[in-house]
């Protein structure tokens, strides 16, 4: 059975240009998360996504960012304009809806903004 | 809110040495608990999982932890280290929702650096 898809895998753009990212999860998973890492750190929530619904995305930069999820399967991740600080790496993870199973993650997406 | 400290950010042992990570969690009722590997240009792989019953978990690559609810804790701990196992090591809380999964909070990170 195939993971969480990401792509694409690395990314550099000048700062203020646009950017996406697409993931794709596990099939059958309804829950999506977008997770940002910054160098040293540990992953922090983005936003979550029950099915085709954002039920969390309280930590999304919602003037640069947005995202979506289509059919509650597939999704993208925007950053419009990308910023310096957008450096990082985004990571997308899956799960089943149900409260105690665990998430699955993508391989990221390394993003610099030069 | 809930929030995860691993207040060990690099550890270096010897190949067949021991180790333990720490992680302590702050949240008002038991959490889930995870702990997850990071190799270099990697996504996290689950490592193991605590959700209720035996406090200890055993996972995957020789691990194991141990929720302690009195300390707020879940170390990892490993018997014996190989080389491979070098890596960066995150703790994680899953938050119990109604209906949904559970919101994951992780922590800092823990560099593991293995010598030979």
């Amino acid at each position: 059975e195939a993971g969480v898809v990401q792509s694409p895998r690395y990314k550099i753009i000048e700062k203020k240009q646009p950017v996406a990212f697409w993931c794709n999860p596990i099939s059958g998973h309804n829950t999506l998360y977008w997770y940002r890492q910054n160098l040293g750190q540990g992953p922090e929530l983005l936003i979550r996504y029950e099915n085709e619904e954002a039920v969390d995305d309280s930590q999304l930069p919602k003037d640069r960012f947005s995202a979506e999820r289509l059919k509650g399967v597939d999704s993208t991740l925007k950053i419009q304009p990308a910023e310096l600080g957008d450096s990082a790496v985004y990571l997308c993870a899956s799960s089943t809806d149900r409260g105690n199973t665990e998430a699955f993650f993508g391989q990221g997406t390394r993003l610099t903004v030069v | 809110a809930q929030s995860v400290t691993q207040p060990d950010i690099h550890i270096t042992v010897s190949e067949g040495a021991s180790l333990e990570l720490r992680c302590n969690y702050s949240y008002g009722a038991t959490p889930y608990l995870f702990w997850y590997v990071q190799s270099p240009g990697q996504g996290l792989q689950l490592l193991l999982k605590y959700f209720s019953g035996d406090t200890l978990v055993q996972g995957i690559k020789g691990f194991e932890a141990e929720f302690k609810r009195s300390q707020s804790s879940f170390n990892l701990r490993k018997p014996s280290v190989h080389w491979s196992d070098a890596a960066e090591y995150f703790c994680a809380v899953g938050v119990p929702t109604t209906g949904t999964a559970s919101k994951l909070t992780f922590g800092t990170g823990t560099r593991l650096q293995v010598t030979l």
